[in-house]
């Protein structure tokens, strides 16, 4: 089963900043927050992922909360082509990097 | 500009019969994936090479058996086809085996 849970929908306004939340309240030490998004008909798409520090890269920010139960990915200039399912995982990094459990993630629409 | 690519994108096939499914990255990565979904949300990984050399083999039957003629490339063969082997494949690279994967497009095999 996923140890995450999300949201099942979110809107959002084109241009506007995406805020997806995700709690993890059972996440490990040594595992990390992994977010993917998956268009229909495609093969997921990695966009970020964190230990316990803040990330930010070309598609997105992560912020973890301090106590690691929770976090929240942002998408700072969303995009019609930012609608997407987005997935919420943790798992362990390093050497076997493991299955990938998706939960029912959070269906984001971006709207015109 | 296709990341991450694989052929055929749909296979229909008997049982008995070999098939092989090729995987190809632009992305200059060194690490390369072959993933199995066996249900909607699961992505269960089969294996995992990196500069060519096989790092990770999950219990695979040995029926399956990948192939990396280069960095960019990673085919998957399958012998002797048996009716549960059906499902979406994918492939995925990422910079090292510790970063996200980029996912390529799947693989639909269905076993008559």
């Amino acid at each position: 089963d996923a140890k995450t849970t999300q949201p099942p929908s979110m809107d959002c306004a084109e241009g506007r900043a995406a805020n997806l939340p995700c709690n993890h309240s059972t996440i490990s030490g040594n595992e990390y927050v992994y977010w993917y998004r998956q268009i229909h008909s495609q093969g997921p798409q990695y966009i970020i992922h964190g230990l316990k520090n803040n990330e930010t890269n070309e598609m997105a920010s992560l912020i973890i909360t301090e106590d690691r139960k929770s976090s929240t990915l942002i998408l700072p200039h969303a995009t019609l082509r930012d609608t997407a399912v987005y997935y919420c995982i943790v798992r362990v990094r390093g050497g076997s990097q493991g299955n990938l459990i998706f939960g029912k993630g959070t269906k984001l629409s971006v709207k015109p | 500009d296709t990341a991450v690519s694989q052929t055929p994108k749909y296979l229909v096939t008997q049982m008995g019969n070999d098939k092989s499914i090729k995987c190809e990255q632009n992305l200059g990565h060194d690490t390369m994936y072959w993933y199995k979904q066996d249900s909607k949300k699961f992505l269960k990984i089969m294996f995992s090479y990196n500069n060519k050399e096989l790092i990770i083999n999950e219990t695979v039957p040995n029926r399956f058996s990948p192939k990396s003629p280069d960095k960019a490339h990673l085919n998957l063969h399958i012998n002797s086809l048996e009716l549960g082997d059906s499902a979406v494949y994918f492939c995925a690279s990422s910079p090292s085996l510790t970063r996200g994967e980029f996912f390529g497009p799947g693989t639909r095999l269905t076993v008559l």
